[in-house]
């Protein structure tokens, strides 16, 4: 089968401008997940969605941050604007219908840095 | 609050020789563990996971684990590396919520 598919796979950006990273997730994957993995520390989990709603951005900057999920396929993460700290590896994820028995697949990640 | 702590940045080890990665975790019930690899420029690959049954866990690629609650840990082993085997390794814990959280990860090199 395809895998997570993610792009672009690398980004630079000066603070203040803004940027999007496109997920497409294993076909029939319920569940999607971004992930934000800063150097030298584990992924962190941003957003959640099962099909196209939203299950989990307790940890998403909203003031900063936005994803979506129209259809309950592709998935879009957008930051305006974006900080220095935000430089960081974005993986997407998806799972077939989440939970415990429900393996994650990854993407390759796209590596933003912001100057 | 759940939390997984790898104490190892950093491990270099031989080729040929034994490994052991060390994870432990904190979490009030029983735990769902799992290990991860990501090599250079990748995702995260699925190594093995334990939920139940057995303490002793078989993965892919020669990996196990072995589960210990009294030392509430979650140590992966492989008998012999091989080079191929040079990537970064995370251990996770899965919550309440079933969220998944990360360990801030192993460099294992090897040299030859």
């Amino acid at each position: 089968e395809a895998g997570v598919a993610q792009s672009p796979r690398y980004k630079i950006i000066e603070k203040r401008q803004s940027v999007a990273f496109w997920c497409n997730p294993i076909s029939g994957h319920a569940t999607l997940y971004w992930y934000q993995q800063i150097l030298g520390q584990g992924p962190k989990l941003l957003i959640q969605f099962q099909n196209n709603g939203v299950v989990d951005d307790s940890q998403l900057p909203k003031d900063r941050f936005s994803a979506e999920r129209l259809k309950g396929v592709d998935s879009t993460l957008k930051i305006q604007p974006a900080k220095l700290e935000d430089s960081a590896v974005y993986l997407c994820a998806s799972s077939f219908q989440g939970g415990k028995n429900s393996p994650l697949h990854f993407g390759n990640g796209t590596r933003l840095t912001v100057t | 609050a759940q939390s997984v702590t790898q104490p190892d940045i950093h491990i270099t080890v031989s080729e040929g020789a034994s490994l052991e990665l060390r994870c432990n975790y904190s979490y009030g019930a029983t735990p769902y563990l799992f290990w991860y690899v990501q090599s250079p420029g990748q995702g995260l690959q699925l190594l093995l996971k334990y939920f139940s049954g057995d303490t002793l866990v078989q993965g892919i690629k020669g990996f196990e684990a072995e589960f210990k609650r009294s030392q509430s840990s979650f140590n992966l082993r492989k008998p012999s590396v091989h080079w191929s085997d040079a990537a970064e390794y995370f251990c996770a814990v899965e919550n309440r919520d079933d969220k998944i959280i990360f360990g801030k990860g192993t460099r294992l090199h090897i040299l030859p």
